[in-house]
């Protein structure tokens, strides 16, 4: 079945350490995305990629990175920069109807 | 710039009653829309989506939206709330549809749903 995978499910971060979470999808899409999810604050906009070896800045790309190098693959890394990287983080991909979105990331600093 | 505003980010019915849940959207040009559902703990589910056909959209569990262009409104409801329906619920509004455009999504609203 086609979709996309996200990796871990839950993950727990020291202060001061990079994690990065995985995002994999076999749907021949090109564009894909990623957002973090905040209690009452909806869905908002890290980095986005439209094509393989380019990425652009979402809303709250600060204290975040991620690379492009395969179209099946999207990984987000959280920096030590970002000070409040608790949240639940999803990553989506675009086809031609709709948006498809992975079952999600949550990430807790302990 | 698009933007989204969903109106009560808590709604509760009971079983059987009609399902209300109210979408405002702003965007300068005519809008892609579209509501998504989310379980907790996971990803989001795709309800339904108007993309300049009818005004009037038929998604999946019974639910389904009007496109008010008037308004700038498109609200989802349902006329007979299941337990099973309780989640979270998201409009979402582009201002196109192709492959690469951003979605620009409401705060959500959360369903109870009462025996």
């Amino acid at each position: 079945d086609g979709g996309i995978t996200q990796s871990p499910k839950y993950l727990f971060r020291k202060e001061g350490q990079n994690v990065t979470l995985s995002c994999e999808q076999n749907l021949n899409h090109d564009a894909m995305y990623w957002y973090r999810q905040d209690p009452g604050q909806g869905l908002r906009l890290i980095y986005y990629s439209q094509i393989v070896n380019d990425f652009q800045k979402g809303d709250i790309a600060e204290g975040y990175s991620v690379s492009r190098e395969k179209k099946e693959s999207f990984p987000l890394t959280v920096t030590s920069a970002q000070k409040n990287p608790t949240a639940f983080y999803l990553c989506a991909s675009t086809g031609i109807t709709e948006a498809f979105f992975g079952q999600g990331t949550r990430l807790t600093v302990v | 710039a698009q933007s989204v505003t969903q109106l009560g980010s808590h709604v509760s019915v009971s079983e059987g009653a009609l399902v209300l849940l109210r979408c405002n959207y702003s965007s300068s040009v005519p809008p892609y829309l579209f509501w998504y559902v989310q379980y907790p703990n996971q990803g989001l589910q795709l309800l339904l989506k108007y993309t300049s056909a009818a005004t009037l959209v038929k998604g999946i569990n019974g639910f389904e939206a009007e496109f008010k262009k008037s308004e700038t409104s498109f609200h989802l409801t349902k006329p007979s709330a299941h337990m099973s329906d309780a989640a979270e619920y998201f409009c979402a509004v582009s201002d196109r549809w192709s492959s690469g455009d951003k979605l620009t999504f409401g705060t959500g609203t959360r369903l109870a749903v009462r025996p």
